[in-house]
């Protein structure tokens, strides 16, 4: 099956620490997308990455960094920077003859304690 | 802010009716996507809209573009407690990236039974 994975589901971290969210992709897809929802609110974009070695940055970038050294993968790093990390992250993925559409993971729920 | 606002926040009727939902925007787009999100979970796309279509239908869902009025609606019919969700529509703007997507604060619909 051709889909889009984050893992993990749930991730608890001390505050002060840096913490890596994996997003993994098998759909063939050029461009790759990182956003943060906060309860009751939309989706913003932190990074998106259109090939690979190459990604531009979003509308909250601050506190977030990004690698694409392959096309399956897009890794976000929460580093200690981010004030407020608490929040539901999610990554997409858009290529192919639909090129505008978006397919989204599950998420992951990072928690900062 | 380009994101505009969607109306209203929050939608709650019984399952046969229909629900509408509103999206405005405030500059130019190429396009107009809506997406659906169960609780905690990831964004499932519905439809799309180029800026020189009007309507556009699938199978319950019917959305209509205006860009006179800058806004689109989506509208469920006779809708089912599986269309339990919320619901959020995804500008790409003229000025922007083709692929990059803005997203609005989204409409919570609930669907008795």
């Amino acid at each position: 099956d051709g889909g889009i994975t984050q893992s993990p589901k749930y991730l608890f971290r001390k505050e002060g620490q840096n913490v890596t969210l994996s997003c993994e992709q098998n759909l063939n897809h050029d461009a790759m997308y990182w956003y943060r929802q906060d309860p009751g609110q939309g989706l913003r974009l932190i990074y998106y990455s259109q090939i690979v070695n190459d990604f531009q940055k979003g509308d909250i970038a601050e506190g977030y960094s990004v690698s694409r050294e392959k096309k399956e993968s897009f890794p976000l790093t929460v580093t200690s920077a981010q004030k407020n990390p608490t929040a539901f992250y999610l990554c997409a993925s858009s290529g192919g003859t639909r090129l505008q559409e978006q397919f989204f993971g599950p998420g992951t729920r990072l928690t900062v304690l | 802010s380009q994101q505009g606002e969607e109306d209203p926040q929050a939608l709650s009727i019984q399952e046969g009716e229909n629900a509408t939902m509103n999206c405005s925007y405030k500059t130019s787009i190429n396009n107009l996507q809506w997406y659906r999100q169960n609780s905690g979970r990831g964004l499932v796309h519905l439809i799309l809209i180029r800026s020189n279509e009007r309507e556009k239908h699938s199978g319950r869902l019917r959305v209509t573009l205006d860009t006179s009025k800058k806004s689109s609606s989506l509208l469920i019919t006779a809708s089912r407690a599986a269309d339990t969700a919320s619901y959020f529509c995804a500008k790409t703007f003229s000025s922007g990236s083709a692929r990059q997507l803005t997203f609005g604060s989204g409409t919570q619909l609930t669907v008795l039974p």
